[in-house]
């Protein structure tokens, strides 16, 4: 079935750029989300991908797609200790209404 | 403001009592779902609603049950809990079933069966 790999976990200093990593199976992967869960509260669309795109920017987001190696990322310039979270990368299959997410990646922003 | 809401916030229960989690959005959404969250394993799907009285299983329904009367509200019952559902779950809506269809999530219920 469906995979959705991401690192559980990321620390950067506040100030540096953070590069979130993500990996999918399905090569039939229509869109590919990056959403953020800060603590206590529920999922937050970030952004999106469709898989006809290589790159998305959006502020101090960009999100950076391989569709041949199923590899997404999603890069956060000049990180803030507000971007403490975590990060899930979802996917939706070709045809599907039902979402993969992967586990989530607890980025740590430190002093 | 536009939302969703659930309710309760926090739920301790026992095994075999009967409950229900509320979940209403204001927003006029035709598509609802809820998931469940375990640690180590992200989002699971559990059960999704195209449109009033159209409800579909996820990828984990089992033990689960949802109503669609109304469009605001999406209702999750669970029969007969067990502790193997002890979870956080987020209720979540958007415009419609389109890839590019946003999904606003609720504030989560985190419920404990004993």
């Amino acid at each position: 079935g469906e995979d959705v790999e991401q690192s559980l976990f990321l620390s950067v200093r506040e100030g540096d750029s953070s590069v979130i990593n993500c990996t999918y199976t399905d090569s039939s992967s229509t869109y590919l989300y990056w959403y953020k869960q800060e603590p206590g509260a529920g999922l937050q669309l970030l952004t999106y991908i469709f898989s006809n795109m290589d790159m998305k920017q959006d502020q101090r987001l960009t999100v950076l797609l391989n569709k041949k190696d199923k590899h997404l990322s999603l890069r956060i310039a000049d990180t803030q200790t507000g971007d403490s979270a975590i990060y899930f990368c979802a996917e939706t299959p070709g045809g599907s209404y039902i979402p993969t997410f992967g586990r989530g990646t607890s980025l740590i922003v430190h002093p | 403001e536009a939302q969703v809401t659930q309710n309760p916030r926090y739920l301790i229960t026992v095994t075999g009592k009967k409950l229900t989690v509320t979940c209403s959005q204001n927003m006029n959404h035709e598509y609802m779902s809820w998931y469940r969250q375990d640690p180590g394993l992200g989002l699971r799907q559990i059960y999704y609603s195209m449109n009033v009285e159209v409800t579909d299983k996820g990828d984990v329904p089992e033990g689960y049950k949802v109503s669609r009367k109304e469009k605001r509200n999406f209702p999750l019952i669970l029969e007969s809990p067990s502790p193997n559902q002890t979870s956080l779950y987020f209720c979540a809506s958007s415009l419609g079933a389109s890839y590019t269809d946003t999904q606003y999530f609720g504030p989560g219920t985190r419920l404990t069966v004993l």
